[in-house]
């Protein structure tokens, strides 16, 4: 039982270079999240999938695409990279039943534009 | 707006020196109230969740409780190893989604 897993770990890009930010989990949770951490502003939500088939625009949404792939797979995709996007990218799994919810975050991918 | 503050931002103890941290939120009803930690380079790691007023919950050193405007991370007799960020993120009934405060670093020497 992997949790949630990211690839790349890191990555360095120029300037308008596009990539794919995989994520996956093995839980079975049918809620996955994309995140992005800057120093002093915590953990942002870019992007988010309450099901599969399903995505929506979290807090900071622009210049990112995302793709619900199956129930297992949430990609984040950067189209034409700027340095405003280095930063570190968190993937999360939501499960929730009755009064239970929990949130597992992955390892993460840093990232840096030039 | 739903918003959520932690302090202080940043923590230092003497190894055995119990204290506490506070989240403080403003939500349109609270689906969960939900602490972390996160140590250098690595994800948040999911410690609690805590649903209504009154509740607590305990972990080793970690004691989480919650009334209806703040939370508190209870930490006793803290040893070097529980040196790390806490996060704390409360989830609102009609979005669905968590947002987070800025963390609290805490540093405890032996």
């Amino acid at each position: 039982n992997a949790g949630v897993t990211q690839t790349p770990k890191f990555q360095v890009l120029k300037t308008g270079q596009s990539m794919t930010l995989q994520c996956a989990q093995d839980m079975n949770h049918n809620s996955m999240y994309w995140y992005r951490q800057d120093p002093g502003m915590g953990l942002r939500l870019i992007y988010y999938s309450a099901s599969e088939g399903t995505t929506d625009k979290g807090e900071v949404p622009n210049g990112y695409n995302v793709s619900r792939l199956n129930k297992r797979e949430f990609s984040l995709r950067l189209e034409s990279a700027a340095p405003s996007q280095t930063s570190v990218y968190f993937c999360a799994s939501f499960t929730g039943t009755g009064n239970s919810y929990e949130q597992y975050f992955g390892p993460g991918t840093r990232l840096t534009v030039t | 707006e739903d918003q959520v503050t932690q302090s202080p931002e940043a923590l230092r103890l003497q190894e055995g020196e119990s204290s506490s941290l506070n989240c403080s939120y403003t939500v349109s009803g609270l689906r969960g109230l939900f602490w972390y930690r996160q140590d250098p380079g690595k994800g948040p790691e999911f410690l609690f969740t805590l649903y209504s007023a009154g509740e607590e919950k305990e972990k080793e050193r970690l004691k989480a409780t919650l009334t209806k405007k703040e939370s508190f991370l209870h930490i006793t007799a803290p040893k070097p190893e529980d040196s790390a960020t806490y996060l704390c993120a409360v989830r609102a009934s009609n979005t669905g989604k968590l947002i987070f405060g800025q963390g609290t670093t805490l540093q405890v020497k032996p």
